[in-house]
């Protein structure tokens, strides 16, 4: 069983639109993230949920907005796609600090 | 960067061979962990240091801390085309609640 799981894998939209990630994780975690990867590969931290609870939100733009229906799942919606969110989002979990990562969705906005 | 630094950003050795990446980060911590990413998938979590602990070992990696420049190595003996990725730092503070990755260095091991 995969231990961190995101859905899609690949995501092509146009700019506008609006859509959504999703992540699933089976290894018990209390907190979960999201996590950007540009095309340079510098990874950043996006949001962190503890519980349910949004614990960080890095000046990330209000387009974006995670939502944690239990402490397994943490979802990313995206509104008003632009170009620039043009990236790899992963999700990852923990409970020690060490990470378990999922395998990442790549989005492509035309 | 804003994240941290590693040097070099990219490292290209022949098999046998070892490598060595080095990262800064930029507060306080407690725990350093190093990750590695094969192309198109997610990180892997490979070993993890404590503020407290300089010196660590993982059959072949070893890792050193150094608090007081804010500074950690990462080294790789007798390197295999297999350990061809990318490799980042994570700085990671308990009270922030979040790790914070370097800009990663990649790796190419040449059979």
């Amino acid at each position: 069983d995969t231990a961190v799981s995101q859905t899609p894998k690949y995501l092509v939209t146009q700019m506008g639109n609006d859509k959504s990630i999703k992540c699933e994780q089976n290894l018990g975690h209390d907190t979960m993230y999201w996590y950007k990867q540009d095309s340079k590969k510098f990874l950043k931290i996006m949001f962190s949920y503890n519980n349910k609870e949004l614990i960080i939100n890095e000046t990330v733009p209000n387009r974006f907005s995670p939502k944690s229906p239990d402490k397994a799942h943490l979802n990313l919606h995206i509104n008003s796609l632009e170009l620039g969110d043009s990236a790899v989002y992963f999700c990852a979990s923990t409970s020690t600090g060490e990470l378990f990562f999922g395998e990442g969705s790549r989005l492509t906005v035309l | 960067s804003q994240q941290g630094e590693e040097d070099p950003q990219a490292l290209s050795i022949q098999e046998g061979e070892n490598a060595t990446m080095n990262c800064s980060y930029k507060t306080s911590i407690n725990n350093l962990q190093w990750y590695r990413q094969n192309s198109g998938r997610g990180l892997v979590h490979l070993i993890l240091i404590r503020s407290n602990e300089r010196e660590k070992h993982s059959g072949r990696l070893r890792v050193t801390l150094d608090t007081s420049k804010k500074s950690s190595s990462l080294l790789i003996t007798a390197s295999r085309a297999a350990d061809t990725a990318s490799y980042f730092c994570s700085s990671h503070n308990t009270n922030a609640g979040k790790s914070t990755f370097g800009d990663g260095t990649t790796l190419t091991v040449k059979p």
